[in-house]
């Protein structure tokens, strides 16, 4: 079972910052907190990862609580080709595998 | 763009029959790890390889099989197929030097069982 809970659904204007949040409240010390999207009917896209620190690159930033309970995504210009569903994984520093929950499906608005 | 290719991007198959997908890691990559993807859901590890071995292997019965190639290619293959196998199957690759490797996916192979 995914270790994490995500909103089924959100929606963000066109140029405002996207900001996706994401429970997990059962992570352990040695497991990272992963964010994929997926545009309809296309492969799983890396967006970013994180342990405990924020993270930042091209694409988005990832703000990670002090008790790592939790975490959000931020997109900060939204555009209509951000759409698409995105998730959030937890997962062991050390795992083979990626568990993915239902994630959040984020429609960009005009 | 990953540089992880799948072939073919789509395949229709009769119940029963036996399927064959391949992929393509990305350069420099050495593990494989492939997913099903039933529609409106989120994709389902099947399992992984690194080093021509299985790695590491989801809830799927042993008709789902696997091999990786010494150029780190796979090859997944379903026999006897099922109806509910019809679903995008995805693979990954990502670079195994210890632990928390970032997987990159393909763009999928669809599957539609007849």
């Amino acid at each position: 079972d995914a270790k994490t809970t995500q909103p089924p659904s959100m929606d963000c204007a066109e140029g405002r910052a996207a900001n996706l949040p994401c429970n997990h409240s059962t992570i352990s010390g040695n497991e990272y907190v992963y964010w994929y999207r997926q545009i309809h009917s296309q492969g799983p896209q890396y967006i970013i990862h994180g342990l405990k620190n924020n993270e930042t690159n091209e694409m988005a930033s990832l703000i990670i609580t002090e008790d790592r309970k939790s975490s959000t995504l931020i997109l900060p210009h939204a555009t209509l080709r951000d759409t698409a569903v995105y998730y959030c994984i937890v997962r062991e520093t050390s795992g083979s595998r990626l568990t993915f929950g239902e994630g959040t499906q984020l429609t960009v608005n005009p | 763009e990953t540089g992880v290719t799948q072939s073919p991007t789509h395949l229709i198959k009769t119940r029963g029959q036996q399927v064959t997908l391949r992929c393509s890691s990305q350069s420099g990559h050495n593990t494989v790890s492939w997913y099903q993807q039933a529609l409106g859901q989120g994709p389902q590890f099947i399992f992984q390889y690194y080093r021509e071995e299985e790695n590491g292997r989801g809830n799927f019965p042993p008709r789902f099989s696997g091999l990786q190639f010494p150029n780190y290619s796979s090859e997944l293959n379903v026999n006897a197929l099922e109806l509910d196998d019809s679903a995008l199957y995805l693979c990954a690759s990502s670079r195994t030097t210890g632990g928390g490797e970032t997987q990159y996916f393909g763009p999928g192979t669809r599957l539609l069982v007849l």
